[in-house]
C-alpha cells in the first residue's frame, strides 16, 4: 500500500492558463475522489468516480474543470482558463468501494494563480 | 447550507488533559461519521468513524460519541498529546446516491500545550 500519490504538490500559474493535476489512487481501490479545500474551510466535494465512470459531478465543477480517468486507474483533472478564484488545494481520495468507508487521501496539489 | 458544522476554530489543551472536539450535523440521512485529522501541506488522515446504529466507538486514545437525537457527535483525545496538535476535521456521509461521497465541517485548529 504506498497510498494516494497526487502530482504536482504544488503549482504557479498565471490567469487564464490551462492546468492538469494527476492523481493514481490506492490500487485495489475502485473508487476516486476529487475535492478542494481553501483556508479556512473544509474540503468540498467536486466529483468522483466508480472504476472509470464519473457518477456525481458537484455544482462547484464549473464548465471550465473536467475530470477523466482512463482504464479506472490514475484520474487527471484539468482547469482550463485558471481564474485567481480558483487557487485552492486540490485533493484527491479513494477507497476500496463497499458500503460505508473511509477515504483515503493524497497530499493535495496547492494551485495559486496569479 | 452548512450541512456539517464545527463551531470552535480553534481549542487549546494542556498535555496530558482530554481534548473534546464537537460536530454538529443538519441532514437526518446521514448515517456514518468520521474524524480526519490533518497536518499543514498533508492531506487529511483518517481518524476513527461511526456508523449511525451505534452511539460510541473507542480506538486507543480516541474515542467518537453519536447522539442522534441532538444530531451532534464529538471527539475525545485522552490524554492528548503534543503530537495531537492539527486540525480536526468531522465527516459525514449517507445523504443519499450512491456515492458515499464525504460532507466535511470547517475544522477545529486543536492545540495541545506542554
Amino acid at each position: 500500500d504506498t497510498g494516494v500519490s497526487q502530482d504536482p504538490r504544488h503549482k504557479i500559474t498565471k490567469r487564464g492558463q490551462n492546468v492538469t493535476f494527476r492523481c493514481d489512487p490506492i490500487s485495489e481501490h475502485n473508487r476516486l475522489y476529487w475535492y478542494r479545500q481553501t483556508l479556512g474551510q473544509g474540503p468540498e466535494f467536486l466529483t468522483y468516480f466508480q472504476n472509470e465512470a464519473q457518477l456525481e459531478k458537484s455544482r462547484l465543477l464549473s464548465d471550465r474543470f473536467s475530470a477523466e480517468r482512463p482504464k479506472g486507474s490514475f484520474s487527471t483533472l484539468e482547469i482550463q482558463r485558471t481564474e485567481q478564484g480558483d487557487s485552492a488545494m486540490y485533493l484527491c481520495a479513494s477507497s476500496v468501494g463497499q458500503g460505508d468507508e473511509k477515504l483515503f487521501f493524497g497530499s493535495g496539489t496547492q494551485l495559486s494563480v496569479l | 447550507d452548512q450541512q456539517v458544522k464545527q463551531n470552535s476554530p480553534s481549542l487549546s489543551v494542556q498535555e496530558g488533559r482530554i481534548s473534546i472536539l464537537n460536530c454538529d450535523y443538519t441532514n437526518s440521512m446521514f448515517d456514518y461519521f468520521l474524524w480526519y485529522k490533518k497536518y499543514p501541506a498533508e492531506g487529511p488522515t483518517f481518524l476513527i468513524s461511526i456508523s449511525s446504529i451505534k452511539d460510541k466507538n473507542e480506538d486507543g486514545r480516541f474515542t467518537v460519541f453519536l447522539n442522534k437525537s441532538a444530531k451532534h457527535l464529538s471527539l475525545h483525545i485522552v490524554p492528548s498529546q503534543p503530537g495531537d496538535s492539527a486540525v480536526y476535521f468531522c465527516a459525514a456521509s449517507g445523504e443519499g446516491g450512491a456515492t458515499n461521497k464525504l460532507i466535511f465541517g470547517t475544522g477545529t485548529l486543536l492545540a495541545v500545550q506542554p
